[in-house]
């Protein structure tokens, strides 16, 4: 039973265009989002967070999209670059950083982004 | 800021051994780490979450007694796999998160081969 699911393995855009990356996840406990990105055998860099109270939340190129009703976040990439070509993974957490419960991350299997020259 | 480092970041060895693998954060003290790992073309499942100072805690369908985490200081936690055998292969990653923040940051991995 997958949480976070992002059910496209792979995207290609064209350099420069936007790149969205779709996210839907089934935990309604869940409330804090994160997308990560990483290369092939290394860990994952953070890039952008939002959380359950907010709707929007940009970071230079980055901007990440909550619909809690719909239960969808997305990521916007604009415009997009040769170096974001990569594996995106969408991440989410229950609530209560400091409530002793596990809280690690629950992850999606992630969409490979490739940027097209 | 806000580095992780893993130590190894290859390591093979034979059936029956133990391996550990420790993850340090570099610039911050971390009062939570994860540990998880990845199976090829699979996404990150998490493994177990350890607190400073206190016994880990282990996600369901994960060993404790196979996979022993120590996490002795707020800058490193280590994981043992003991008799480790080949369906142990896997990506090993550990992310470090300081209290009070939401942010996981993540390690480069390990990559473990049972032979």
């Amino acid at each position: 039973d997958q949480q976070v699911k992002q059910n496209s393995p792979s995207l290609s855009v064209q350099e420069g265009r936007i790149s969205i990356l779709n996210c839907d996840y089934t935990n309604s406990m869940f409330d804090y989002f994160l997308w990560y990105k990483k290369y092939p055998a290394e860990g994952p860099t953070f890039l952008i967070s939002i959380s359950s109270i907010k709707d929007k939340n940009e970071d230079g190129r980055f901007t990440v999209f909550l619909n809690k009703s719909a239960k969808h976040l997305s990521l916007h990439i604009v415009p997009s670059q040769p170096g974001d070509s990569a594996v995106y993974f969408c991440a989410a957490r229950p609530e209560s950083v400091s409530g002793g419960g596990a809280d690690g991350l629950t992850f999606g299997k992630g969409t490979h982004l490739i940027i097209q020259p | 800021g806000a580095v992780v480092s893993q130590h190894p970041s290859w390591v093979i060895c034979k059936s029956g051994t133990s391996v550990k693998i420790e993850c340090r954060s570099l610039d911050f003290q971390a009062t939570t780490m994860f540990w998880y790992r990845q199976f090829p073309k699979q996404s990150l499942m998490l493994m177990a979450t350890s607190n400073e100072g206190s016994k880990a805690t282990y996600e369901q369908g994960v060993e404790k007694d196979k996979f022993l985490i120590n996490h002795a200081s707020l800058t490193l936690s280590t994981l043992t796999v003991t008799s480790a055998h080949p369906e142990d292969s896997s990506f090993y990653i550990c992310s470090a998160r300081h209290r009070g923040q939401e942010t996981q940051y993540f390690g480069p991995g390990t990559r473990l081969l049972v032979l």
